[in-house]
């Protein structure tokens, strides 16, 4: 069945610098991935979108890479803030025709200031 | 525009007492989602909707969950008898195309005694 892994441990950035999180998958070939934002005590909300055949995205300070060859995508949110301190979960279509998301753990980021 | 609402946010049960959690998804959204997320973890797929009938519920735990859709607007999960593990946010998520982004609720934080 498809795995995704995300960083399990928080990340700790400090402010200004680039953070960078990593999801890899196995088992599978999405047509398509997402990433989702997560603030305790709330809903998941939708950042960006990539499809297979896309290498890059971006949206203001946000990018995200898709290597389909590594099974991996990097998100990366440049001259961090501490409000971008979150839950960054990583979202991949679940395939074999299913609709919906199969979602990562998440990765914790913290920006400091 | 008005986003996903969902109620009660909080609830306490015993174990093996009854529970029903309600979802009204953005209006002209014909998917629908209920996912469980469990402390730590990421969002799981329960069961998905297209209009009122169901799609996938092949993570749904039949003898204990329910949902419906009867009018293709609302949903209500429901747990009968609730177990200790049951005990987890219970988000709603609707999207206007099955393979599009999801807008979720703020959830349904359930406590299982």
């Amino acid at each position: 069945s498809q795995k995704i892994e995300q960083n399990s441990e928080a990340l700790n950035i400090q402010e200004g610098k680039t953070a960078t999180l990593t999801c890899n998958y196995t088992n599978y070939s999405p047509a398509y991935l997402q990433w989702y934002r997560q603030d305790p005590g709330r809903g998941p909300v939708f950042l960006l979108l990539i499809r297979e055949n896309e290498k890059e995205k971006r949206k203001e300070r946000l990018k995200v890479t898709f290597d389909t060859t590594l099974k991996q995508s990097l998100f990366h949110i440049t001259a961090s803030q501490p409000a971008d301190s979150a839950t960054y979960l990583c979202a991949l279509d679940r395939g074999g025709g299913a609709d919906g998301l199969t979602f990562g753990k998440g990765t914790h980021l913290i920006i400091q200031p | 525009e008005a986003g996903v609402a969902q109620s009660p946010r909080y609830k306490i049960i015993e174990k093996r007492q009854s529970v029903a959690f309600w979802c009204n998804p953005i209006s002209g959204h014909a998917t629908l989602y209920w996912y469980q997320q469990i402390l730590g973890q990421g969002p799981k797929l329960l069961i998905q909707f297209q209009n009122n009938g169901v799609v996938d519920d092949s993570q749904l735990p039949k003898d204990r969950f329910s949902a419906e859709r009867l009018k293709g607007v609302d949903s209500t999960l429901k747990i009968q008898p609730a177990k200790l593990e049951d005990s987890a946010v219970y988000l709603c998520a609707s999207s206007f195309t099955s393979a599009g982004e999801l807008f979720f609720g703020e959830g349904s934080r359930l406590t299982v005694l």
